[in-house]
This record gives structure tokens, sequence and C-alpha cells, in this order.
């Protein structure tokens, strides 16, 4: 089965900084796609980054890049200059590529707190 | 505006009374589903639907119901409720089952006392 593992409950960062959230997953795919949401206080899961796993180049989106390492099954996400409305948890998900339910399989996020 | 509505979204009732949370999207979207989401766990599938009279469990189902006689709505139906069931529910939905593009309604707070 897929598993998604996050190992840092909370994280911290100054403004302007630089943060990165790990995540590690299982599976036995080839083919898969992983993610990045981003909860805030208002609760609503918003897509910040998306990576398909037979592409070589890590996915960026202006601040939001990501460190994808195929091999060692990890997935990390880099947010370049902190901002305030950076501050949520941060989920990692996976799907696999083809799936018949669409389902995502989630990690248990990072807490991401953004110091003045 | 293409979105996905849950209802309500905050709810606290006791131990046994049936409730039903409802979802509903204006996308004309296929595939629907139901999450939980739980401090230290993420969030698990619940339930999902292909289409209309069409749907199968998640990783979590016990002490869900939910139907799909409509494409756009998509209810999840609590018979008994425990307070294991508290939790954060959200309700995704998407064009199709193969179709990585998902959108997640905001969010509906459960507690039960």
């Amino acid at each position: 089965a897929q598993t998604v593992t996050q190992s840092q409950p909370e994280m911290s960062v100054q403004e302007a900084e630089t943060v990165t959230l790990s995540c590690t997953y299982d599976t036995s795919e080839s083919d898969y796609y992983l993610f990045w949401y981003k909860q805030p206080p208002s609760r609503q899961m918003i897509l910040v980054i998306r990576q398909e796993a037979y592409k070589q180049q890590n996915a960026t989106e202006n601040r939001f890049s990501v460190n994808f390492q195929k091999a060692a099954k990890s997935f990390s996400l880099k947010i370049s200059d902190s901002q305030r409305g950076d501050a949520a948890m941060y989920f990692c998900a996976y799907r696999v590529y083809g799936g018949a339910t669409n389902k995502l399989i989630f990690g248990t996020g990072t807490l991401l707190a953004v110091q003045p | 505006e293409a979105q996905v509505t849950q209802n309500p979204r905050y709810l606290i009732t006791v131990t046994g009374k049936k409730l039903t949370v409802t979802c509903s999207q204006n996308m004309n979207h296929e595939y629907m589903s139901w999450y939980r989401q739980d401090p230290g766990l993420g969030l698990r599938q619940i339930y999902y639907s292909m289409n209309v009279e069409v749907t199968d469990k998640g990783d979590v189902p016990e002490g869900y119901k939910v139907s799909r006689k409509e494409k756009r709505n998509f209810p999840l139906i609590l018979e008994s409720p425990s307070p294991n069931q508290t939790s954060l529910y959200f309700c995704a939905s998407s064009l199709s089952a193969d179709r990585v593009e998902q959108y997640f309604g905001p969010g509906t707070r459960l507690t039960v006392t």
C-alpha cells in the first residue's frame, strides 16, 4: 500500500527567508503524481504545486518549488521569500497515475508558522 | 463560479442523531468523493462515486453512507453518529476519475457529543 510521511509536524520561518518542508512516500508504482496542498486557517484546501513522476524536471510555481528525488522517494517543498500569508498547514499527497478512484493519499501535515 | 459547496459548514450534534452533510458541485463532474481530516492522520477517503448511482468505499467507510442520485450532489449520511466521527469533512470532485485536477469544498466541521 502506498504511504506518505511528513516527519515535521511543525516548522517556523522568518519572513523573507526560505524554508523546506519534507515529504517521503512509499509506492511500488513507477508512474504517479505528487502534490503539495496548503490549508490556511480558513480550512480551504489549496493546491500549491504538482509533480508528475515521469518528469525529471522539478516543478516550480512562483516562490514555490519542489525537489523531487524519485529513487529516494522524496518530495520536498521549498518556499522562498516567505510571507505571512504562507502560514498554514501543508499536506503532501500522492496519487497513482491512471488510478480508477482518483484517490489522494495524504501525509499528516506540517504546520508552518511565519515569524515577522 | 465553478465551485464545490458543502452544508452545513459547522455542526454540533449528539450521539445517535442521524445527520446529512450535503455536497454539491456545478461543474458537471462525474467523480466525487468524501474525506475526513483528523489531527495526526491527515485526510483519508471515506467514499467515492464514479458517476450517478455508482459509489464505492474508500479507506474509512465504517459508520457512513452515501448516495448519488443526481450528478451534482453527493451527500454524506451518518445514520447514528458517534464521538469518534468528530472530524473535519471535505467533499472533492473532478471531471472524471482519471482527471488529476480535483476541486475541494470548504469543509464541514462536525462535533458529536
